[in-house]
């Protein structure tokens, strides 16, 4: 059964540098989704993405935030200058023409911000 | 704006005992309702869904959940609950189309032999 995937599965950066989390949409969608998830708490919307821009974002996906789809198959999140807060699972899901409201969503990146 | 609440943080059963989990959201149309696991370390994995027709909706791993709209409830149930079900339960609410969905704190559930 296809699945979404990411890379890399735990990061740990310090405060101040440049992520980028990665993750590989199942191959026929079109609609591509990050969510986060801080420790003890609710998964979280951050944006979503279709035909190569954003769709919706939410107050936490500010200017330090940016997502790209580079190629046919990667789907990234950068952010620019991490801040202790940052750290959290980050989520990434998609989901197919046919079915937009059904997204489904990879293993996570585990991110922590020294 | 969309919610949903769980009321239940944390739930411990036997093996074998019937299991429910409690959600309740609110949305001001018809919404698009979803329950999601999360096993230690791993992803988010859809169980089921519900946007109209039977109320009463079948899931992955004999898992089941009934839409009640006038108690705006999304309930999920399982009649025999196994060592492998321990895990984190996300309840979900969406508008449908490609917009996001928003999820409940989730209820842990502990299951004991």
């Amino acid at each position: 059964e296809p699945e979404v995937t990411q890379t890399p599965s735990h990061q740990v950066t310090q405060m101040g540098q440049e992520v980028i989390l990665r993750c590989v949409p199942i191959s026929n969608h079109l609609y591509f989704y990050w969510y986060r998830q801080i420790l003890g708490q609710k998964v979280e919307f951050l944006v979503s993405f279709y035909n190569n821009e954003i769709s919706e974002k939410s107050e936490i996906f500010d200017d330090q935030f940016s997502v790209e789809r580079p190629d046919g198959s990667n789907f990234t999140l950068k952010i620019r200058s991490t801040k202790l807060e940052d750290s959290a699972m980050y989520f990434c899901a998609s989901s197919d023409p046919g079915q937009q409201e059904t997204q489904y969503f990879g293993p996570g990146t585990r991110l922590l911000v020294l | 704006a969309q919610s949903v609440t769980q009321p239940d943080i944390h739930i411990t059963v036997s093996e074998g005992a019937s299991l429910e989990l409690r959600c309740n959201y609110s949305y001001g149309a018809t919404p698009y309702l979803f329950w999601y696991v999360q096993s230690p370390g791993q992803g988010l994995q859809l169980l089921l869904k519900y946007f109209s027709g039977d109320t009463l909706v079948q899931g992955i791993k004999g898992f089941e959940a009934e839409f009640k709209r006038s108690q705006s409830s999304f309930n999920l149930r399982k009649p025999s609950v196994h060592w492998s079900d321990a895990a984190e339960y996300f309840c979900a609410v969406g508008p449908g189309g490609y917009q996001k969905v928003t999820f409940g704190t989730g209820t842990k559930l502990q299951v004991i032999p």
